[in-house]
């Protein structure tokens, strides 16, 4: 099964700062990778697909890069609705497996 | 507007058996591939059951593989998880999810708790 590690776990981070959470793959996924965001009431919503593909309707201000086995998320000037969970996911092989999770929390 | 309304949830025992509904509605059901997602209280984010758009192809990670059956019923717009020989550590929040531009989990229904309990 393909690991993915997510990391920071959680990051501390102020209004307008910008962030970036970074997810490694255990091997190669070819940029089958999404980011998702979860809202403390469980509310779950795809930002990111195929590594860089902005969800229509997500702001400007995420975005997703990376290649082979390194990703990342950036949010370029957070604002109070960023403030909760993200998850990648690959699917570039069965079984598909999420990141642990990064809490991003108000400083 | 796409929707998906799980239902079904609730307490069960160990060992008994439980089916969880996803109601889709918004698109056309039967042109998608449609999966399951849970979350253990506390915990993050584990990929269920996937399912393609005719029902003849089925995918599960070992954790579930033999006891969940993912299923569709696409006159009726419906996804379906039969979930058997329940465990302890099958406590969760079950969502349904549709994939989207060709990649998983594109839209997400809001959930349904199921717990695992003597």
């Amino acid at each position: 099964d393909i690991q993915l590690t997510q990391s920071p776990s959680t990051l501390p981070a102020s209004l307008g700062e910008r962030v970036t959470i970074s997810c490694r793959a255990s091997q190669s996924i070819s940029n089958s990778l999404n980011w998702y965001q979860q809202k403390p009431d469980g509310t779950v919503k795809r930002l990111i697909y195929s590594t860089s593909t902005l969800e229509s309707g997500v702001p400007s201000r995420f975005s997703g890069s990376g290649s082979g086995t390194d990703y990342s998320l950036s949010i370029s000037s957070l604002e109070s609705e960023d403030f909760a969970m993200y998850y990648c996911l690959q699917y570039a092989t069965y079984p598909w497996t999420f990141g642990g999770g990064t809490k991003l929390e108000l400083k | 507007e796409v929707q998906l309304v799980e239902s079904g949830g609730g307490l069960v025992q160990p060992g008994r058996s439980l089916k969880l509904s996803c109601a889709a509605s918004g698109f056309t059901f039967s042109n998608y591939y449609m999966a399951w997602v849970r979350q253990a209280p506390k915990k993050g984010l584990e990929w269920v059951a996937t399912i393609s758009t005719s029902g003849s192809r089925t995918y599960y990670p070992d954790s579930v593989k033999g006891r969940f059956t993912i299923s569709r019923d696409n006159a009726k717009s419906s996804l379906y998880l039969q979930m058997n020989s329940l465990k302890s550590e099958d406590t969760a929040t079950y969502y349904c999810a549709r994939r989207h531009y060709g990649s998983p989990f594109g839209y997400w229904g809001q959930g349904v708790m199921v717990t695992v309990s003597s």
